[in-house]
């Protein structure tokens, strides 16, 4: 049973302008959700969190989104760059617990 | 802050062979350890969980074991690989509850 879905596996968008990377939750214990970034052969980086008492967290040009109650959250980069091409992954976890449930990914191709 | 060694970074091993993977970190002390492993074309599974010095939690249930003989030390063993068990290894530290993870640079095994 996958509690955290990404259901697009790639996105390809130009230089410039807005990468938008999807993930759906299932289980509405989550109360904190996390973005990775991850090259090839290397391990996944954090990006960006945010808490579910928040429906919106901005970190210079990436911005999370939570809807709560579609049981949604996105990660926006703005403008995107080729050097943003990567996998991310998205994880949610309930505070207290020590598992983060990880997406499956998605791949984000920026072409210059 | 945290830092994870975690080695080999690449690894070929043939069917029934044994398999050793060790995880060390510095920069903090009784953190959580992890191992996941993301197989071609999914996302991050989560093997094992440590909270603490030869306290294991097993996710899912495989060919492989794990083991914590010190607070930062947390190595991954099989005693006989299955072809299923290549993929991309990664170790993954949690100072406390609610943190995010820090992640090693991962071992890719190929088992041939």
């Amino acid at each position: 049973d996958q509690q955290v879905k990404q259901n697009s596996p790639s996105l390809s968008v130009q230089e410039g302008r807005i990468s938008i990377l999807n993930c759906d939750y299932t289980n509405s214990m989550f109360d904190y959700f996390l973005w990775y970034k991850k090259y090839p052969a290397e391990g996944p980086t954090f990006l960006i969190s945010i808490s579910s008492i928040k429906d919106k967290n901005e970190d210079g040009r990436f911005t999370v989104f939570l809807n709560k109650s579609a049981k949604h959250l996105s990660l926006h980069i703005v403008p995107s760059q080729p050097g943003d091409s990567a996998v991310y992954f998205c994880a949610a976890t309930t505070r207290g617990s020590y598992k983060y449930i990880f997406g499956t990914g998605t791949r984000l191709k920026v072409l210059a | 802050s945290q830092t994870i060694h975690q080695w080999p970074a690449t690894l070929v091993q043939p069917v029934g062979s044994p398999l050793s993977l060790e995880c060390t970190v510095e920069g903090t002390s009784n953190p959580n350890l992890y191992w996941y492993r993301q197989a071609a074309g999914r996302g991050l599974q989560l093997l094992f969980y440590s909270i603490g010095i030869d306290q294991i939690s097993s996710e899912v249930p495989q060919n492989l074991s794990a083991s914590r003989p010190q607070d930062r030390q947390f190595i991954l063993s099989s005693k006989k690989l299955l072809l299923s068990d290549s993929g991309f290894y990664l170790c993954a530290c949690q100072r406390t509850a609610n943190y995010g993870y820090t992640f090693g640079s991962g071992t890719r095994l190929t088992v041939v």
